[in-house]
């Protein structure tokens, strides 16, 4: 039974495409985050939703825009696609906030060539 | 806002031998402070956390941290290593009514056998 899981789990894509990859925690929390994790391993908070409303964007560009149809989901959709997201995305979840330990998804490696 | 920092991008020990990992924190209010640890090829998972309750805190697989505000560090330690444990470890802060987790920028442990 995974707790938080993430498809695809490896995207290859050409610049200026549109991608979505979707994420879904069967933990019953309210609070979902989206994470980017660049090649050096640091990893960088892009959103976070509570009960389908977002809290934060951390100096995302608009060409990434979160989704989120109930409380199990929040997707990730990427318009015109650049080299530099090439990158591991992760989806995390947590019971409330960001003081509470999040359980992380698989990650999901894009790559834009 | 608050931050951590890890000291030793790259840690190698041998098989049985003690393991220490360091992290420093700021932040003007008190802090939760969090160890992850990263398997390659998947999600973070948590190890440990300090929520002001107790300022030794046990984790999974035999990992402990000692909250020193004085010092504002947060290390991580285990006294024997094992070959399982080579791994990529995040230490991490927020505070409460925060909409924010800074992450460390990760220390790569390495077991010799």
């Amino acid at each position: 039974d995974t707790a938080v899981s993430q498809t695809p789990k490896y995207l290859v894509t050409q610049m200026g495409n549109d991608k979505s990859i979707k994420c879904e925690q069967n933990l019953g929390h309210d609070t979902m985050y989206w994470y980017k994790q660049d090649s050096k391993k640091f990893l960088k908070i892009m959103f976070s939703y509570n009960n389908k409303e977002l809290i934060i964007n951390e100096t995302v560009p608009n060409r990434f825009s979160p989704k989120s149809p109930d409380k199990a989901h929040l997707n990730l959709h990427i318009n015109s696609l650049e080299l530099g997201d090439s990158a591991v995305y992760f989806c995390a979840s947590s019971v409330r906030g960001y003081t509470d330990t999040q359980y992380f998804g698989p990650g999901t490696r894009l790559t834009v060539l | 806002a608050q931050s951590v920092t890890q000291l030793g991008s790259h840690v190698s020990v041998s098989e049985g031998a003690l393991v220490l990992l360091r992290c420093n924190y700021s932040s003007s209010v008190p802090p939760y402070l969090f160890w992850y640890v990263q398997y390659p090829n998947q999600g973070l998972q948590l190890l440990l956390k300090y929520t002001s309750a107790a300022t030794l805190v046990k984790g999974i697989n035999g990992f402990e941290a000692e909250f020193k505000k004085s010092e504002t560090s947060f290390h991580l330690t285990k006294p024997s290593a094992h070959m399982s444990d080579a791994a990529e470890y995040f230490c991490a802060v927020s505070v409460k009514k925060s909409n924010d987790m800074r992450f460390g920028a990760g220390t790569r442990l390495t077991v010799k056998p």
